[in-house]
């Protein structure tokens, strides 16, 4: 099974920082449709997850565009740019190339 | 407007079956697969299965000997089994749409011994 290292395990920011996370996978995400199935994903404190990027780069819709997503292959990074307190949570990334799917270990953001 | 539900029961004896539904509206499960994924308490995302849109599955390794997906595409209607229960089975269980843009509630399961 695929194994997805995410880095930090938490992160503290003040309001306005931009910060990144990083989401390394054990095998490339390049599916043989040449599309990359990474996604990105918060859980806010009591929620249920929601979805923020997928596909590597694509906002999903109404999620705010301080949020971006970038990579290829086996590494992969979400940055905040600008953070906000409802930014808290925990971030985790998910693949979905190959079966079966899996999530990395989460990163948790605190706001100082 | 697409919505997912969870439901069965909150407690369940070690050793017997979880049961759980999905229940969804605003979409086919002809036209998306539905995943599960569960939370213990205190923990991170478990990835724990599919039933795609043409009804096969895909299952987590570590789950596979125990765990079945199923659904009634009438009901709209999405189910789990899984057998064997133990206390590290404790956990919140979601159904969410395959490509992840919608999640229910979640579903708290606590495994009594």
């Amino acid at each position: 099974d695929v194994v997805l290292t995410q880095t930090p395990p938490t992160l503290s920011a003040t309001i306005g920082q931009s910060v990144s996370i990083s989401c390394r996978s054990s095998q490339s995400l390049l599916d043989s449709d040449g599309d990359t199935y990474l996604n990105w994903l918060l859980q806010r404190p009591g929620q249920s997850p929601q979805l923020l990027i997928y596909s590597v780069s694509n906002l999903e819709s109404g999620v705010p565009n301080r949020f971006s997503g970038s990579g290829s292959e086996t590494d992969f990074t979400l940055k905040i740019s600008g953070v906000e307190a409802e930014d808290l949570g925990v971030y985790y990334c998910m693949q979905a190339t190959h079966a079966p799917f899996t999530f990395g270990s989460g990163t948790k953001l605190e706001i100082k | 407007q697409v919505q997912l539900k969870e439901s069965g029961p909150v407690l369940v004896q070690a050793s017997e079956t979880l049961s759980l539904t999905c229940t969804v509206s605003g979409f086919s499960l002809t036209n998306y697969g539905v995943i599960w994924v569960r939370q213990p308490p205190g923990k991170g995302l478990e990835w724990m299965g599919i039933i795609w849109r043409n009804g096969n599955t895909d299952y987590n390794s570590a789950l596979k000997s125990r765990l079945s997906i199923n659904r009634d595409t009438s009901k709209s209607q999405v189910f789990l089994k899984m057998n064997s229960l133990q206390t590290d089975d404790t956990a919140i269980y979601y159904c969410t749409r395959e490509v992840m843009d919608a999640w229910g509630q979640g579903a708290s399961v606590t495994v009594s011994s």
